[in-house]
């Protein structure tokens, strides 16, 4: 299996641009999760999905950023407008589902990240 | 407020040399306690999750315990092959609103030196 492949692996853009961050998740996990990582504030969680249906949007910073998932191989996460302290690196995570106490149960699988730099 | 302290922040230790992390966590209720090792530019990796106080789990060098305030990773003889940043992170109590994701701590940044 490829893992949880995302894209870009780094974007550069510019104050006011709109970006858009892609993530494919492993096949049969049935949730999907947005993480933000930075220096001062470290992993947080942004958004999640289960079965294609967003479930926990209470990390989204503003409504700058939205996030969707059409299909079950397919999430973006998107900024509009950016700004500059929207930099930091973006992960992706899915996870399969299965009884509370079962072995991987909520073991989620990380992407490698986008390293998002807003000038 | 912070629910997950993980201590110290960053750890340099001789190859050899044996040491305990740190992650004391305010929630109650706990739904799983989990360790991630994250090598520099890449995603968290898997490595325990504890659901109950007593328990262990270990793997290699490392092992994990949990108590009802904190788990520890214990290192044991390390190699410079385990310098990385070790994040510890909980579930919390499904308040009805969902409650899959997970809340991580900032991590302790470990140097193994040869």
């Amino acid at each position: 299996d490829a893992g949880v492949i995302q894209s870009p692996r780094h974007e550069v853009t510019e104050m006011g641009q709109e970006v858009t961050l892609r993530c494919k998740p492993i096949s049969g996990h049935d949730y999907l999760f947005w993480y933000r990582q930075t220096m001062m504030r470290g992993l947080e969680l942004l958004i999640y999905f289960n079965n294609n249906v967003p479930i926990d949007d209470s990390g989204m910073p503003e409504d700058r950023f939205s996030a969707k998932m059409p299909n079950a191989s397919f999430s973006t996460l998107k900024i509009q407008p950016s700004e500059p302290r929207d930099s930091a690196v973006y992960f992706c995570a899915s996870s399969p589902s299965g009884l509370v106490w079962s072995v991987g149960y909520n073991e989620q699988f990380f992407g490698p990240g986008t390293r998002l730099t807003v000038l | 407020e912070d629910q997950v302290t993980q201590s110290p922040e960053a750890l340099r230790l001789q190859e050899g040399e044996s040491s305990s992390l740190n992650c004391s966590y305010t929630v109650s209720g706990l739904r799983g306690l989990f360790w991630y090792r994250q090598d520099p530019g890449k995603g968290p990796e898997f490595l325990f999750t504890l659901y109950s106080a007593g328990e262990e789990k270990e793997k290699e060098r490392l092992k994990a315990t949990l108590t009802k305030k904190e788990s520890f990773l214990h290192i044991t003889a390390p190699k410079p092959e385990d310098s990385a940043t070790y994040l510890c992170a909980v579930r919390l109590p499904d308040s009805g609103g969902g409650a899959d994701g997970l809340t991580f701590g900032k991590g302790t940044h470990l140097i193994i030196q040869p």
